[in-house]
């Protein structure tokens, strides 16, 4: 079983509906983030936290919210969606003691908004 | 702003090629450096880092990066590639401070002709 698990892998949803991902991982780490890859861009930041009650927004956190319903688990969620979000969605953790920690990621989330 | 940019967008090498992936950063403090690799329909894996101490880091699968401070580079090698090293690479920097973020460059696809 994969460390770092996304659900769902693929979902094609319609403008203006909410959309949740979700992400759960057993690494035991504290902190996680989320991601996003658009051909050409890379990855960009969409959001991270550092515990339950550490949440702090990355470069490009305008339309998306999270929520750390615990150590484990992250979520993003898109409340209006609009097609300009379809992209690939990664979630990654890593330990939270130093920084030359890497992050571990999930196998992604692949979201088209028609 | 701190960058990271991947001067190659697409490479296509012949089996036995040898390959070099140009890496440039912009911060000018201490750095971590990273490269990432995501085969087809994957998610990112960790190819080696860089935190401190020898420049000339190796990883797995035959890859090696040196880091040159002088030039802002951390440039991605491999004396022949092959046809399994199909894939789009991601060099990454760590954002200042120790928040664990990762900056990524737009990532360079490399397919390999056997």
């Amino acid at each position: 079983d994969a460390d770092v698990t996304q659900t769902p892998r693929n979902r094609i949803t319609k403008t203006g509906k909410r959309i949740m991902l979700e992400c759960s991982q057993t690494k035991g780490h504290d902190r996680m983030y989320w991601y996003r890859q658009d051909p050409g861009l890379g990855l960009r930041l969409i959001y991270y936290s550092f515990d339950v009650k550490d949440i702090n927004k990355g470069e490009i956190s305008d339309g998306y919210s999270v929520s750390r319903q615990a150590q484990a688990k992250f979520s993003l969620s898109l409340e209006s969606a609009i097609p300009n979000q379809t992209a690939l969605y990664f979630c990654a953790t890593r330990t939270g003691t130093g920084r030359t920690g890497e992050l571990f990621f999930g196998e992604g989330s692949r979201l088209t908004v028609l | 702003a701190q960058s990271v940019s991947q001067h190659n967008h697409h490479v296509i090498l012949s089996e036995a090629a040898s390959l070099e992936l140009g890496c440039n950063y912009s911060y000018g403090g201490t750095v971590n450096l990273f490269w990432y690799v995501q085969y087809p329909g994957q998610h990112l894996q960790l190819l080696l880092k860089y935190f401190s101490g020898d420049p000339l880091v190796k990883g797995i699968k035959g890859f090696e990066a040196e880091f040159i401070k002088s030039k802002f580079s951390f440039n991605l090698r491999k004396p022949s590639v092959q046809w399994s090293d199909t894939a789009e690479y991601f060099c990454a920097v760590n954002a200042p401070g120790n928040t664990g973020k990762l900056i990524f460059g737009q990532g360079t696809t490399l397919q390999v002709k056997p």
